[in-house]
């Protein structure tokens, strides 16, 4: 079953709402998750490192003031799309590194689909 | 920073054929390789991992990629596909070491599509 839980899956807003996308991790902790955007045929692109207990680092070209996150325990990180534009609709997948024994295991969400109307 | 090369965007092939994924990837430091898979509109699914030791991995349904060093490639092989394997197949690779590290740098995809 998934390890990682992102909600929703889908969602469609108007141009210049909020959006908040959550990613938890289920049956572990994850001090560290990360943000990426896919666009259409296109490969995923890092958005940012979402730390627990700290800010988020963003890459680089990524506007943070736009592209809100917080990691408020162990097992949720939120990613919130604020006064969204057609241009911010994309997919979005988080993923959370599980660094259980046997190796450090990369688990993704199954992904976020944002409408922007 | 690393970098991955994907050099096929789109491979066809017919059921039952042979198939190769071609990877590459560029860093100054020590890596993690991975493949993922994405069918539409869903995650990503890894299909397998180089940490360390042996350097032919394999999954469970068939797959297999070897990290060929000097070569700086991780190429990703299946003898017999099947429609089901039918996907977008993304490579990665991220810093060995841990912790941030495993923020994941992806090649564009490969567009796999298997023709009965």
């Amino acid at each position: 079953g998934a390890v990682v839980s992102q909600h929703p899956s889908r969602v469609i807003c108007k141009s210049g709402t909020s959006v908040k996308i959550e990613c938890r991790s289920l049956d572990f902790q994850a001090t560290t998750m990360f943000w990426y955007r896919q666009f259409p045929k296109k490969s995923l692109m890092l958005m940012a490192t979402s730390n627990e207990g700290s800010k988020a680092t963003y890459e680089q070209g990524v506007e943070k003031d736009k592209f809100l996150i917080n990691h408020a325990s162990l097992t949720l990180s939120t990613l919130t799309v604020t006064s969204a534009h057609p241009e911010d609709s994309s997919f979005y997948i988080c993923s959370a590194p599980d660094q259980g024994t046997g190796g450090v295991r990369i688990h993704f969400g199954n992904g976020t689909r944002l409408t922007v109307t | 920073a690393q970098s991955v090369t994907q050099l096929d965007s789109q491979v066809p092939v017919f059921e039952e054929a042979p198939v190769e994924l071609r990877c590459n990837y560029s860093s100054s430091v020590s890596v993690y390789l991975f493949w993922y898979v994405q069918y539409p509109n869903q995650g990503l699914q890894l299909l397998l991992k180089y940490l360390s030791g042996s350097t032919l991995v394999e999954s469970i349904n068939g797959f297999e990629a070897e990290f060929n060093k000097s070569q700086t490639s991780f190429h990703l092989r299946k003898p017999s596909v099947h429609i089901s394997d039918t996907a977008e197949y993304f490579c990665a690779v991220s810093a060995g070491g841990g912790g941030s590290n495993y923020k994941l740098t992806f090649g564009k995809g490969t567009l796999l599509t298997v023709n009965p």
